[in-house]
């Protein structure tokens, strides 16, 4: 399977423990981005890399987020402190040019 | 900033019939490019079809194609032969590109629910 993969696919987390999710990338992507959705609405950006570096980071993001791609290859977004309103999917992207792929998402339910 | 409004919340379609589904969007950019996704149930966004709003040509692909209006900000997407299959969310999109036409982020639209009835 040359698509986006994301792990985990589903993360129940208490509110206050810090979750890390992982997104591995179609192979020949430079772009990786993050999105998050939530129930009935569409994906809101969070941040995206080209390679390693972090190009923009939404405002919507709060200090509690972190994301990295360290080797320009895979990336982690991690949340720390979660509360219940990052209850959400988080959507991984990757892009050669013109158009995502998105993977399946990781959905988080903070209790 | 870019927002996109897609004002239909649910649609509902006959198997073999045509449906449009709309969306409108506001920008003061001139180059742009926009999409629809689909959202199956429980399954991850595909992408349906891409627009360059620098072309005139409507984009087609097989049974989908758009009716790009950019004076009027709309851009609309036509099913043809609605098959069971085409069941799901769908997501009109815009990006505006980065420097050299680099893939940038994309600004989604809240999704309209189309159902396929058998």
């Amino acid at each position: 399977d040359t698509g986006v993969s994301q792990d985990p696919r589903h993360k129940i987390t208490k509110r206050g423990q810090n979750v890390t999710f992982r997104c591995d990338p179609i192979s020949e992507h430079n772009r990786l981005y993050w999105y998050r959705q939530t129930l009935g609405q569409g994906p809101e950006f969070l941040t995206y890399f080209q390679n390693e570096a972090q190009l923009e980071k939404s405002r919507l993001l709060s200090d509690r987020f972190s994301a990295e791609r360290p080797k320009g290859s895979f990336s982690t977004l991690e949340i720390q402190r979660t509360e219940q309103g990052d209850s959400a999917m988080y959507l991984c992207a990757s892009s050669a040019r013109y158009e995502q792929y998105f993977g399946p998402g990781t959905r988080l339910t903070v209790t | 900033a870019q927002t996109v409004t897609q004002s239909q919340p649910e649609m509902s379609v006959q198997e073999a019939e045509t449906v449009t589904l709309s969306c409108t969007y506001d920008t003061s950019e001139s180059n742009y490019y926009l999409f629809w996704y689909k959202q199956p149930p429980s399954r991850q966004m595909i992408l349906v079809i891409r627009q360059e709003a620098y072309k005139q040509q409507n984009a087609t692909e097989n049974r989908f194609s758009v009716n790009f209006q950019k004076a009027a900000k709309s851009f609309s997407l036509k099913i043809s032969d609605s098959q069971l299959g085409d069941t799901a969310m769908y997501f009109c999109a815009f990006m505006k590109p980065g420097a050299g036409g680099a893939n940038s982020k994309l600004t989604f639209g809240k999704g309209i629910t189309l159902s396929v009835r058998p």
